[in-house]
């Protein structure tokens, strides 16, 4: 079958680092994208990887390993703004499965 | 600026009724697609639509039609067959009529479908 799975929520401290986990399960799988989304409005693209290994682009990071079928996005010196749904996206042979989404909520 | 543009921001139901949701986009994007949105569940695709006057369907098609007349707009209406329409409706696109497995999607702001 095809399957994405992400924890449901999180919740960590401002300026801290947290980790968010994605495992897939997708036949002629293609490449992993995360995307943010603030409650209401619409996901932004983060990031796509196709190759194993770290993707780093200023406070996140996105990581892939295909042999495990697991993926993390890295959020580093955490801000109030980074309070959304983290949407983890598996691109399979013709179409995008999306999980759930991890509600993240940031503290003071 | 380009982008995509979905109205209304929120949309209420009789039953009954059919109601469209509208999508433009001005990316010149070849692409666009329709997904549905409900608490705890990931974004499932309803239809998507490769090139002017032609889509397809997705996951969860029943109930609902689309068409593509043009490549800038691509609209959804919820038709009375569809019985439990109250979700967020996104809209969005991707660059090229290969699909969206390898290319990001674009999307626009949603539309909250609620039922009277």
């Amino acid at each position: 079958g095809q399957n994405i799975d992400q924890p449901t929520e999180m919740t960590a401290t401002e300026g801290a680092i947290v980790q968010i986990n994605c495992t897939y399960q997708t036949s002629g799988f293609n490449g992993l994208f995360w995307y943010q989304q603030h409650a209401g409005e619409a996901p932004t693209f983060l990031s796509y990887n196709v190759l194993d290994g770290l993707e780093e682009k200023g406070r996140f990071s996105s990581f892939l390993s295909r042999s495990k079928g697991y993926s993390y996005l890295l959020l580093k010196e955490l801000q109030m703004k980074d309070s959304a749904s983290y949407l983890c996206a598996g691109g399979a042979t013709n179409k995008l499965i999306f999980g759930t989404g991890t509600l993240l909520a940031v503290q003071p | 600026d380009g982008g995509i543009t979905q109205s209304p921001k929120y949309l209420f139901r009789k039953e009954g009724q059919n109601v469209t949701l509208s999508c433009e986009q001005n990316l010149n994007h070849d692409a666009m697609y329709w997904y549905r949105q409900d608490p705890g569940q990931g974004l499932r695709l309803i239809y998507y639509s490769q090139i002017v006057n032609d889509f397809q369907k997705g996951d969860i098609a029943e109930g609902y039609s689309v068409s593509r007349e043009k490549k800038e707009s691509f609209p959804l209406t919820v038709t009375s067959a569809q019985k439990n329409p109250t979700a967020f409706y996104l809209c969005a696109s991707s660059i090229s009529s290969r699909g969206a497995t390898n290319e990001k999607l674009f999307f626009g702001s949603g539309t909250q479908l609620s039922v009277l």
